[in-house]
């Protein structure tokens, strides 16, 4: 069965307003979580590592402000896409940080349109 | 900083026949590890097999097995008696054994589609 729960599976909002994403650790304890973007026909870039407890990191070009990462318990990490545009529809995906030498588990991802 | 290049956007096959897929990446690391992912059309991410860069004996999982060329920094994908449901997207992805991250570093994927 799946390890990481990742809702809502879609969703659409009007331009403006805010979407909030949930990953929830379902096995274990995750101290860190990754986000991930996939635009359509392309890969998988890296937004940010959530970590509990602590601020999250993210990667050059993405805005902190506008992705907020909320990881307040060792199971659970949110992204929420606030004052959403149309450019920000795409598909998010989050994954846990297991041990190194074990695949990382994914959510089954959010589809994000942005009206 | 490191880069994974998969050089087929589109590969094609006849069920029950064999494809390879090609992935290169860059690293200075000794110590890392790869994975191929499948994505089909439901876009969830399912690991196909996975390579320690210390070992030097190739990963095998059924029908699935990796070329992993440490010198050449190659580490191809061979599907054999591929099936229908083996249509999708396949992404090869290089993860770091140093440091804190532990995230993966993608490639630009191939788009496999399998043939009745």
């Amino acid at each position: 069965g799946a390890v990481v729960s990742q809702h809502p599976s879609w969703v659409i909002c009007k331009s403006g307003t805010s979407v909030k994403i949930e990953c929830r650790s379902l096995d274990f304890q995750a101290t860190t979580m990754f986000w991930y973007r996939q635009f359509p026909k392309q890969s998988l870039m890296l937004m940010a590592t959530s970590n509990e407890g602590s601020k999250a990191t993210y990667e050059q070009g993405v805005e902190k402000d506008k992705f907020l990462i909320n990881h307040a318990s060792l199971t659970l990490s949110t992204l929420t896409v606030t004052s959403a545009h149309p450019e920000d529809s795409s598909f998010y995906i989050c994954s846990e940080r297991s041990g190194l030498s074990s695949p990382l588990h994914f959510g089954n991802g959010t589809r994000l349109t942005v009206t | 900083a490191q880069t994974v290049t998969q050089s087929q956007p589109e590969m094609s096959v006849q069920e029950a026949e064999t494809v390879t897929l090609s992935c290169t990446y860059d690293t200075s690391e000794s110590d890392y590890y790869l994975f191929w992912y499948k994505q089909p059309p439901s876009r969830q991410m399912i690991l196909v097999i996975r390579q320690e860069a210390y070992k030097q004996q190739n990963a095998t999982e059924n029908r699935f097995s990796v070329n992993f060329q440490k010198a050449a920094k190659s580490f191809s994908l061979k599907i054999s008696d591929s099936q229908l449901g083996d249509a999708a997207m396949y992404f090869c992805a290089y993860r770091s054994a140093a440091g804190s991250q532990g995230n993966l570093i993608f490639g630009k994927g191939t788009k496999l589609s399998v043939k009745p």
